[in-house]
């Protein structure tokens, strides 16, 4: 089965601190997304990786990077944290890029973020 | 364009009462479809698929078939049971040229003993 593993489930940060959050897969898979949950908003893409150093900003990016130095490695950077990224981030990964079953993400089971 | 729409939530059933969880698509062209669903405090999972009009996906009791000429996608169970309270998500593959999927909104249900 493929795994997607995020590295902590729960994170507890102060404002202004650096934060990482880590997604790795082992299935090499070529894409790679962070997504960002919130009640009544659904899913929101931040970014996504369709290959090693190669990224793409998604719905909202702002006050986020990302890093792919490895393919089944897929890190969100948090340079600041601030109150309202307090949030369940969710990393999926999916094989298939434009092909028809591009729609089949595999998730982790998600990180939830809590900034005082 | 390049939409999914469900319908709005909570859904609120007792057990045992048949669920059905509205899907549509704007069709640009035939893609596949997919249903996911998250678990309290969990991440999203696959839960069933279809690649083609008129194909039925299945699991776990659940069931959503590709109907073409209505763009839907509609979620169906018979029976539900207390653990079947989750969000649904309705999610299609990217247009041409991306890709990002793109998925509903999700719908939360809850199901009472």
């Amino acid at each position: 089965d493929v795994k997607v593993t995020q590295s902590s489930r729960y994170l507890v940060k102060r404002t202004g601190e650096k934060v990482f959050l880590e997604c790795v897969q082992d299935m090499d898979h070529e894409n790679m997304f962070w997504y960002r949950q919130d009640p009544g908003l659904g899913l929101r893409l931040i970014y996504f990786s369709y290959d090693v150093k190669m990224k793409e900003k998604g719905d909202i990016p702002e006050g986020y990077s990302v890093s792919r130095e490895k393919k089944e490695r897929f890190s969100l950077i948090l340079e600041s944290a601030s109150t309202n990224q307090t949030s369940m981030y969710l990393c999926a990964s999916s094989l298939y890029g434009r092909a028809e079953r591009a729609g089949e993400l595999f998730f982790g089971e998600g990180s939830r973020l809590t900034v005082l | 364009g390049n939409s999914v729409t469900q319908m709005e939530g909570p859904v609120t059933l007792s057990e045992e009462a048949f669920l059905t969880i509205n899907c549509t698509y704007t069709a640009t062209g035939y893609p596949s479809l997919f249903w996911y669903v998250q678990y309290p405090g969990e991440g999203l999972q696959l839960l069933l698929k279809a690649t083609k009009a008129d194909d039925k996906g299945s699991n776990k009791g659940f069931e959503a078939t590709y109907r073409k000429e209505t763009t839907s996608f509609h979620l169906e169970k018979g029976s539900v049971q207390v653990s079947d309270s989750a969000v649904y998500f309705c999610a299609r593959p990217p247009p041409g040229g991306s890709y990002i999927p793109t998925f509903g909104r999700g719908t939360s249900l809850i199901v009472h003993p």
